[in-house]
């Protein structure tokens, strides 16, 4: 079966350092892997999202940035954090590209506060 | 382009007891997929249900129905004999056939369930 480990669950970090949330799928090849953010009391934002190695496509315009190693590796980054970052990062996968049908999966979610 | 409305205020409901929640959506995707998640407090976001645009049945998963009235654009959900196990904001999503396979979400219902 299929799993999603996102990691750390919860992150403190102050204003202007860097960032590195990691996320790994295992159990299927060449999913489709995408980054939300949730603030606090709202829906979810897309951030970005995947179709392979390599390959980012960016939702939203900001200070964060997205990378795929591998294909089933999934990272995102920051070079410095602002307080407008804080929120609860979710990591999700499905199958490949041209399924309407198929649900994201979600990894647990880190939960970053900037200070 | 997706958009998805919710617009309940939060909802009590009494053990064993059933909920409706309410989902609207607009697309001009000919086909699409309609979802259901739900997200306890713990922040995991959880898939409960799918339906399809060209589905004829309504779906089904359990104690989770799927009222789809197409011309209305609705795809409201039905959680039957309420379980306190249940108190978590439920998000409704779609994902178009067309574009970059994002799935958009609602802003999400708050369901406390009451014993």
């Amino acid at each position: 079966s299929q799993t999603i480990h996102q990691w750390p669950a919860t992150l403190v970090q102050p204003v202007g350092s860097p960032l590195s949330l990691e996320c790994t799928v295992e159990g299927t090849s060449n999913p489709n892997l995408y980054w939300y953010r949730q603030a606090a009391g709202r829906g979810l934002q897309l951030l970005f999202y995947s179709v392979g190695i390599g390959q980012i496509s960016s939702e939203v315009p900001q200070n964060l940035s997205a990378s795929r190693p591998q294909d089933r590796q999934f990272i995102l980054s920051s070079k410095k954090l602002l307080l407008s970052d804080s929120g609860f990062y979710l990591c999700a996968w499905s199958v490949l590209s041209g399924t309407y049908n198929s649900p994201l999966h979600f990894g647990n979610g880190t939960r970053l506060t900037v200070t | 382009a997706q958009k998805i409305t919710q617009t309940q205020p939060g909802m009590f409901v009494q053990e064993k007891e059933a909920v409706t929640l309410d989902c609207t959506y607009d697309t001009s995707d000919p086909s699409y997929g309609l979802f259901w998640y739900k997200q306890p407090s713990s922040g995991e976001m959880i898939f409960l249900i799918y339906q399809g645009s060209y589905d004829q049945q309504n779906a089904t998963e359990g104690r989770y129905s799927l009222n789809f009235q197409k011309a209305r654009k609705s795809a409201n959900l039905v959680i039957s004999a309420s379980q306190l196990g249940d108190s978590a904001m439920y998000f409704c999503a779609m994902r178009g056939s067309y574009g970059n396979n994002r799935l958009a979400f609602g802003k999400g219902n708050q369901v406390v369930v009451i014993p």
